[in-house]
């Protein structure tokens, strides 16, 4: 079947620092992955997509990359700020068949000043 | 830009009774939205799409009786928990795709209800 696996939280980091958070996923076929964002008290926001292989999405200095060798769409930021502490969901959705959102279980970034 | 709300936000309620949770898309019409329910440290699982007008679609393992489903208008969609019982607690989300776009990046979500059945 398919699913989505993130690295575990929650994450603490310092302002301006490097930010990685590890997806991988597991799915029959090419899905389109999905990096959710849901800051304190808000609904999940789409922060960025990637339909197919070796696609990079980017959103407010984040990127992930689709890597169909590793099955993998780990986030990343170069430097992060107070403003980015929110949870993070990763997702998938397959390109075939019923059409549904298939999610991670979330990481929780804290970004301290 | 759209907004979905949902209340209550929280809510605690005794075994046994029944509890309404509203899913309202703010500044948009939707003629489909999507219930999730979420547990302490895993994903969002999606329960059922509900369609205005029509009956609701229920992923496998989701009791339908259970969880009723009204959407009698494009702005609203509800989602009754019947005789609830202490493993019904969770966390409830609601999303919301506005009336022709496109799944699934156009759907907005709601901020969630927290339900505690003691």
């Amino acid at each position: 079947g398919n699913s989505v696996t993130q690295m575990e939280g929650p994450v603490t980091l310092s302002e301006e620092a490097f930010l990685t958070i590890n997806c991988t996923y597991t799915a029959t076929g090419y899905p389109s992955l999905f990096w959710y964002v849901q800051y304190p008290g808000e609904g999940l926001q789409l922060l960025l997509k990637a339909t197919k292989a070796d696609d990079k999405g980017s959103n407010k200095g984040f990127e992930a990359t689709y890597r169909k060798e590793t099955t993998s769409f780990h986030l990343e930021k170069g430097s992060v700020q107070v403003s980015d502490s929110a949870v993070y969901f990763c997702a998938l959705i397959r390109t075939q068949g019923a059409q549904k959102l298939v999610f991670g279980q979330g990481t929780r970034l804290t970004i301290n000043p | 830009g759209a907004v979905v709300s949902q209340h209550p936000s929280r809510v605690i309620c005794k075994s046994g009774t029944s509890v309404k949770i509203e899913c309202r898309s703010l500044d948009f019409q939707a003629t489909t939205m999507f219930w999730y329910r979420q547990f302490p440290k895993q994903s969002l699982m999606l329960m059922a799409t509900s369609n205005e007008g029509s009956k609701a679609t229920y992923e496998q393992g989701v009791e339908k009786d259970k969880f009723l489903i009204n959407h009698a208008s494009l702005t609203l969609s509800t989602l009754t928990v019947t005789s609830a019982h202490p493993e019904d607690s969770s966390f409830y989300i609601c999303s919301a795709l506005p009336s022709g776009r496109a799944f699934p990046d156009t759907q907005y979500f709601g901020p969630g209800t927290r339900l505690t059945v003691l």
